[in-house]
């Protein structure tokens, strides 16, 4: 298993460009989440998605949008990029429901700039 | 806004020693408490997870949490370079348990 991927690594943008930051998880896992990681803090919860089909917003999601059309993929948008955004992505999957410790899987991360 | 606390650090601690690593929130619904490891420039792994009040132990890592005073620990016996991260903890919030809160982090640092 390649357990959960995340492409690109690494992406410079412009302000006002948009991109799309891909996730893949083989796991089989219900749940999928977006966090961002600034310098020195702990993750802030963007957007997750209990199963295809339904998104949720978390912590931070202005600025972002995402959408969920497989169990597999969980794809975030950035619209009109902001210096704000410079970050480390990482999107994270686990299995769901509603047993206590429900272990959440990372990504190896995406670093964006916006300059 | 739910919060969670953590002493940023760094923490320096000899080869051997113990490490104790605290943490402290504010949502009182919080269910599920979790510890994650995340190494510089690598993304979280999680080292372990406790739900009951009291103590759980994995190996050279004990996790203790008390509900009513709302604080959770982490304990590293005889710490190892190897353990030198960054220490997240993370507490389920929202009613859920799934939707985490994290803390800042507690940078640890074992020196041989």
């Amino acid at each position: 298993n390649a357990g959960v991927t995340q492409t690109p690594k690494f992406r410079i943008l412009k302000i006002g460009q948009s991109m799309t930051l891909q996730c893949a998880q083989d796991m089989n896992h219900n749940y999928m989440y977006w966090y961002r990681q600034d310098p020195g803090m702990g993750l802030k919860l963007i957007y997750y998605s209990v199963g295809a089909g339904i998104t949720d917003k978390g912590e931070v999601p202005n600025g972002y949008n995402v959408s969920r059309s497989t169990t597999e993929d969980f794809p975030l948008r950035l619209e009109l990029a902001a210096p704000s955004q410079t970050s480390v992505y990482f999107c994270a999957s686990s299995l769901g429901g509603t047993v206590p410790g429900d272990e959440q899987f990372f990504g190896p991360g995406t670093r964006l700039t916006v300059l | 806004q739910k919060e969670v606390e953590q002493n940023s650090g760094p923490l320096s601690v000899p080869e051997g020693a113990i490490a104790s690593l605290n943490c402290t929130y504010s949502d009182r619904g919080s269910q599920s408490f979790f510890w994650y490891r995340q190494y510089s420039g690598k993304s979280p792994e999680l080292i372990m997870f406790i739900y009951s009040n009291g103590d759980k132990e994995d190996g050279r890592f004990t996790a203790q949490l008390n509900k009513a005073s709302q604080y959770v620990s982490l304990l590293i016996r005889d710490s190892q370079p190897s353990d030198s991260a960054t220490y997240l903890c993370a507490v389920s919030s929202g009613g859920s348990n799934y939707k985490l809160t994290f803390g800042k982090g507690t940078l640890l640092t074992v020196n041989p």
